[in-house]
């Protein structure tokens, strides 16, 4: 499984952006790139994927470099309730022997402050 | 689809005891997966199904721990004898596959079962 790195903590200022990095360097051509995040006990939320191309929802956008060995993504107006450990993971479907997995690292805890 | 549902919410169990965690996963997910988490360790995957059939058990931390998944409307988690040491919030999550592109793939929880050994 491709690994992911994350800073531990990262503080953002309400109604600012926020931009959370990932570096997964050993990513594989047919492997995605999901983030999620986690809220307090709640169970983690699902924000956007994405392979190659940038993404955008109404959550967020993913940006996906290049030669996709990072991505950022982006809170493009933080507010408090953005507040939660965040977490980039690589999930790929092409077979072997953990086709489809979804491990979870360490993630980042973002704070947003008033 | 009411999402994933997870039972009992809470579980206060004596050290020895048999337990047993339910999980209902979305209706027409093929992938289901099971996590731990604590503080020391985070959240951990311990096996997953693909089409009922369990993909990746190596998460399972001993043979006190089994996971089954009879149909693919339920699936169970049972720790038998348990320990304070497998107190824990534990998750069950599902998921589609890639079938016709990479669209709907994400995993949706449940809101988690808290188990406390004592």
């Amino acid at each position: 499984d491709a690994k992911t790195t994350q800073p531990p903590s990262m503080d953002c200022a309400e109604g600012r952006a926020a931009n959370l990095p990932c570096n997964h360097s050993t990513i594989s051509g047919n492997e995605y790139v999901y983030w999620y995040r986690q809220i307090h006990s709640q169970g983690p939320q699902y924000i956007i994927h994405g392979l190659k191309n940038n993404e955008t929802n109404e959550m967020a956008s993913l940006i996906i470099t290049e030669d996709r060995k990072s991505s950022t993504l982006i809170l493009p107006h933080a507010t408090l309730r953005d507040t939660a450990v965040y977490y980039c993971i690589v999930r790929g479907f092409a077979g072997g022997t953990s086709y489809g997995k979804l491990t979870f690292g360490q993630g980042t805890i973002l704070t947003v402050h008033p | 689809d009411a999402g994933v549902i997870q039972s009992p919410r809470h579980e206060v169990t004596e050290m020895g005891q048999e337990v047993t965690l339910r999980c209902k996963p979305i209706s027409g997910h093929d992938y289901l997966f099971w996590y731990r988490q604590t503080m020391m360790r985070g959240l951990e995957l311990l096996i997953y199904f693909n089409n009922n059939v369990p993909i990746d058990d190596s998460g399972m931390p001993e043979d006190r721990f089994s996971a089954k998944m009879p149909n693919a409307s339920f699936s169970t988690l049972k720790i038998q004898p348990s320990e304070p040491r497998d107190s824990a919030v534990y998750f069950c999550a599902s998921s589609l596959g890639p079938y016709g592109g990479d669209s709907n793939t994400e995993a949706f929880f449940g809101q988690g079962t808290r188990l406390t050994v004592v």
